[in-house]
């Protein structure tokens, strides 16, 4: 069956730390993966996405994120983590490209000052 | 800006009633959109893919009468919850597929926030 788990439910790190927040997917072919960042009350925003080829991948606002195959792992990371970055974010999976999209169950970050 | 505009943002009804809930593309034409639910604190699930101009394909345990999916339009798709509960209470998101560019990026709605009293 295909799912996503984000094992770190809430995570919080200090402003200007480093920041790597996890997901692991389970899927029969090759997925296309996703990084969404939810602000409370919002809808999505896209901040990187994986098809095929460079494993690494660039994003907005500062992050990037690596496709490990042999993991099943989509990791997102970001070098230097400000307070405006404090949201929930999702990892999602999609079939091919068709928008059916299964998304982890998310990971809130706090950003302490 | 907003690409997918959703409507109402919030809204509140009484147990029984029905609600509409409407997803636009602004700037393009979208034959599919989707919708997601999602409880409080909790990942969003999708509900069904609404596609133009015929019925909508609802995920197994999405009961298709409760929540109705109108596709009427290549910019419009709206969410009836039909005889709310208050167990209908969630946030309601919808996106739609871009078709231009290359890899026809997906949009989402800012959500929709009900709740049934």
């Amino acid at each position: 069956a295909q799912s996503v788990t984000q094992p770190d439910i809430h995570i919080t790190v200090s402003e200007g730390a480093s920041l790597e927040l996890r997901c692991n997917y389970s899927y029969g072919a090759t997925p296309y993966l996703f990084w969404y960042v939810q602000s409370p009350g919002q809808g999505l925003q896209l901040l990187l996405k994986y098809f095929s080829g460079d494993t690494l991948v660039q994003g907005i606002k500062g992050f990037e994120a690596e496709f490990k195959r042999s993991q099943s792992s989509f990791n997102l990371r970001k070098p230097s983590v400000h307070w405006s970055d404090a949201a929930e974010y999702f990892c999602a999976v999609g079939s091919g490209n068709t928008g059916k999209l299964i998304f982890g169950q998310g990971t809130t970050l706090q950003v302490k000052p | 800006g907003a690409v997918v505009s959703q409507h109402p943002s919030w809204v509140i009804c009484k147990s029984g009633t029905s609600v509409k809930i409407e997803c636009r593309s602004l700037d393009f034409q979208a034959t599919t959109m989707f919708w997601y639910r999602q409880f409080p604190k909790q990942s969003l699930m999708l509900m069904a893919t609404s596609n133009e101009g015929s019925k909508a394909t609802y995920e197994q345990g999405v009961e298709k009468d409760k929540f109705l999916i109108n596709h009427a339009s290549l910019t419009l798709s709206t969410l009836t919850v039909t005889s709310a509960h208050p167990e209908d209470s969630s946030f309601y998101i919808c996106s739609a597929r871009d078709p231009r560019g290359f890899d026809s990026p997906l949009h989402f709605g800012n959500g929709t926030r009900l709740t049934v009293t």
